[in-house]
């Protein structure tokens, strides 16, 4: 069964660095284009950033570009998401998700919290 | 970039009712690419329909979605406990973008 799994969140003061990890489990991740979405508390889905199977095509929202970088290590089936310069509006869960048009799996989201 | 808006924001039913959802594209999209998840408190989203109108795997046939153009509707036939929750349209492309939710309440 192909399932995502998110690491790394927690509480980090405004200009704080962050890097979040989704490791795969049941596929190969370097077969497929990944997502980063979050979730502001209370709110609807945000899409962040997208990266490309190869890795070498990257995309990001507006709200977040030049902050925040997202990679993958295929030999690790891994997935990252450097976010630097945090702000308080960043809060939110965020989630990788490999989103097809007939398909998708979702990781069940890691907690950012950004605070004084 | 094409915006999707769902009405209504909130919609306030009983069991056995009939929700009629609704996901509006500023723009003609490929119906192939609208999709709508369900999401409850605590949980990521759950994919129902892809395609505008075709069941993902296990989505009881409740559920059904229709629509192509710039307008897409998610039905649920008769409202059982377990659908109440946060509705979403989603485009996918190069990016996701999604639809700001309907909240489906008892």
């Amino acid at each position: 069964e192909a399932q995502l799994a998110e690491s790394g969140g927690g509480l980090v003061q405004p200009g704080g660095s962050l890097r979040l990890s989704c490791a795969a489990s049941g596929f190969a991740l370097s077969d497929y284009w990944i997502h980063w979405v979050r979730q502001a508390p209370g709110k609807g889905l945000e899409w962040v950033s997208r990266i490309n199977s190869e890795g070498k095509s990257t995309i990001y929202a507006d709200s977040v570009k030049g902050r925040f970088t997202i990679s993958r290590d295929n030999a690790k089936n891994t997935l990252y998401l450097q976010m630097d310069g945090l702000r308080v509006d960043d809060t939110a869960v965020y989630f990788c998700a490999r989103v097809l048009p007939r398909s998708a799996v979702w990781g069940q989201g890691t907690l950012v919290t950004v605070s004084s | 970039e094409v915006v999707l808006t769902q009405s209504p924001g909130t919609l306030s039913l009983s069991p056995g009712e009939r929700a009629i959802l609704s996901c509006r594209a500023s723009e003609t999209v490929i119906s192939t690419y609208l999709a709508w998840y369900q999401q409850k408190s605590g949980q990521p989203p759950r994919l129902l329909i892809f395609g505008a109108s075709n069941r993902a795997t296990d989505i009881a046939d409740r559920f059904s979605g229709s629509g192509s153009g710039t307008d897409f509707t998610l039905t649920i036939s008769r409202m059982e406990p377990e659908d109440f929750a946060v509705y979403y349209c989603l485009l996918y492309g190069d990016s996701l973008t999604f639809g700001g939710g309907t909240k489906v309440e008892i």
